[in-house]
């Protein structure tokens, strides 16, 4: 059974820094891409980012670029979205997500993680 | 485009069918990228509900189906049940994004 379970949310101030991590489990985690997607409270999903299986390749939306790096440790199964320069409507559930690295659907996702940026 | 586009809410009886529409553009549905469905109860992560556009994953009821044509696609749920009710959203792919694309969701209320 495929598991992804993501720690690291927190209250930060506007213009803190947070890593959030995604452990996976129950299938083959370098043979995958993985996903962060977030939704603010209230809100709609919103795709933050995608990293190929092997790290070669990353994607990442408009609304965080230059200030959200992804990458992953395929010996320990786990994924990481380090984020920077936070901003209040940064605030939202982020969500672990096995996924394509192009066109395709979205099949497993983690519980999700609460980033709270308030001062 | 930074959506396609849902209804923001839907409502039925129990029993009666709704339908939640998912309109997209010529750089997304129109350019023949898949359309997915993602159910997302209170409080939950989202689950995925149709794929591929018409196609339900093991263990989805077949009350639930999809169709799609042109730049739109839809979302048909026969036979409401109180459990249906959630927030539903749609998926392509965008090419001018060249990233994923959800809809903006759509609260589904069963009266």
């Amino acid at each position: 059974e495929v598991q992804l379970v993501e720690s690291g949310g927190e209250l930060v101030q506007p213009g803190g820094s947070l890593r959030l991590s995604c452990s996976a489990s129950g299938f083959t985690f370098s043979s995958h891409a993985m996903h962060w997607v977030r939704q603010a409270p209230g809100k709609g999903l919103e795709h933050v980012s995608v990293i190929s299986n092997n790290g070669d390749r990353t994607y990442y939306a408009d609304s965080v670029k230059g200030r959200f790096t992804v990458s992953r440790d395929n010996s320990k199964s786990t994924l990481y979205l380090q984020m920077s320069s936070l901003k209040p409507e940064d605030t939202a559930i982020y969500f672990c997500v096995k996924g394509p690295l192009g066109p395709g659907f979205f099949g497993n996702w983690g519980q999700g993680t609460l980033v709270t940026v308030s001062s | 485009q930074s959506a396609l586009t849902q209804p923001p809410s839907v409502s039925g009886a129990p029993g009666q069918r709704v339908i939640i529409s998912c309109t997209g553009s010529s750089s997304n549905i129109g350019a023949g990228y898949d359309v997915h469905w993602y159910q997302q109860l209170p409080g939950t992560a989202p689950k995925l509900l149709i794929y591929g556009n018409i196609n339900r994953p093991s263990g989805v009821p077949d009350r639930f189906s999809g169709s799609k044509s042109g730049t739109s696609a839809s979302l048909a749920i026969t036979g409401l049940q109180a459990e249906d009710e959630a927030d539903y959203y749609c998926q392509s792919y965008d090419s001018s994004l060249s990233g994923p694309l959800f809809g903006g969701g759509t609260k589904l209320t069963v009266l």
